[in-house]
């Protein structure tokens, strides 16, 4: 069975500062795809990555970077240079080849940045 | 170009009522997903209709169910509520039966009373 865990549930950091969300999954199948998703007070959720397991370079998006280690499992998450409007709470999922897109939700870690 | 759409915004419901959401795709899309989310929770994944058909349920009772339209749009309705079934449900779009991002609507807050 898949699983993803957020060992963080909540990280509070003051503005400019950096900050990196833990994300931990397990699978069987050897292909997989790995998200984050970011979900407002709102509450729609507003896609930020995909990540196939067979590519394992880093991604860089403006101040977003992502680092897929395949060999201790972890897709985590950096945000440089932390803003007030980066306060949301952060999921990272995990979809498996034959699962057809449907996506197993880690817990979440709300981030808190204040100014 | 319309994202996800999602009615109604909220619902209070007594429990052992019945409820329906509906939920319209984002343009060009062809799936829909369903997911249950109870706060301070991630989301749950109860199912995904593609072509009309259900063609993934995840561990939902059979008071879940859903329908998908000819135009993709879909609606789940839940049957003899529980206080427990009180959460933001979720619907999510996507394209064919490959992996792709989902789009996420709004949600549903649903108050099981």
């Amino acid at each position: 069975a898949q699983k993803v865990t957020q060992a963080q549930t909540e990280i509070s950091v003051v503005e400019k500062e950096d900050v990196t969300l833990d994300c931990v999954y397990e699978t069987r199948d050897t292909t997989y795809y790995l998200f984050w998703y970011k979900q407002p007070p709102s509450g729609e959720l507003v896609f930020l990555i995909r990540r196939n397991s067979f590519d394992e370079q880093n991604e860089i998006s403006g101040r977003y970077s992502w680092n897929f280690q395949k060999s201790t499992s972890s897709f985590n998450f950096t945000i440089t240079a932390s803003q007030v409007v980066d306060s949301a709470v952060y999921f990272c999922a995990l979809s498996e080849a034959q699962g057809y897109s449907t996506l197993t939700f880690g817990k979440g870690t709300m981030l808190l940045v204040s100014p | 170009d319309a994202g996800v759409t999602q009615s109604p915004t909220h619902l209070i419901k007594t429990r052992g009522q019945q409820v329906t959401l509906r939920c319209s795709p984002k343009s060009g899309h062809d799936t829909v997903s369903w997911y249950q989310q109870a706060l301070g929770q991630g989301p749950q994944f109860i199912f995904q209709y593609y072509e009309e058909e259900e063609r993934q349920r995840g561990n939902f009772p059979d008071r879940f169910s859903g329908h998908q339209f000819p135009n993709y749009s879909s609606e789940l309705n839940v049957n003899a509520l529980l206080l427990g079934d009180s959460a933001l449900y979720l619907c999510a779009s996507s394209w064919g039966q490959g992996i792709y991002e989902q789009y996420f609507g709004p949600g549903t807050r649903l108050t099981v009373t």
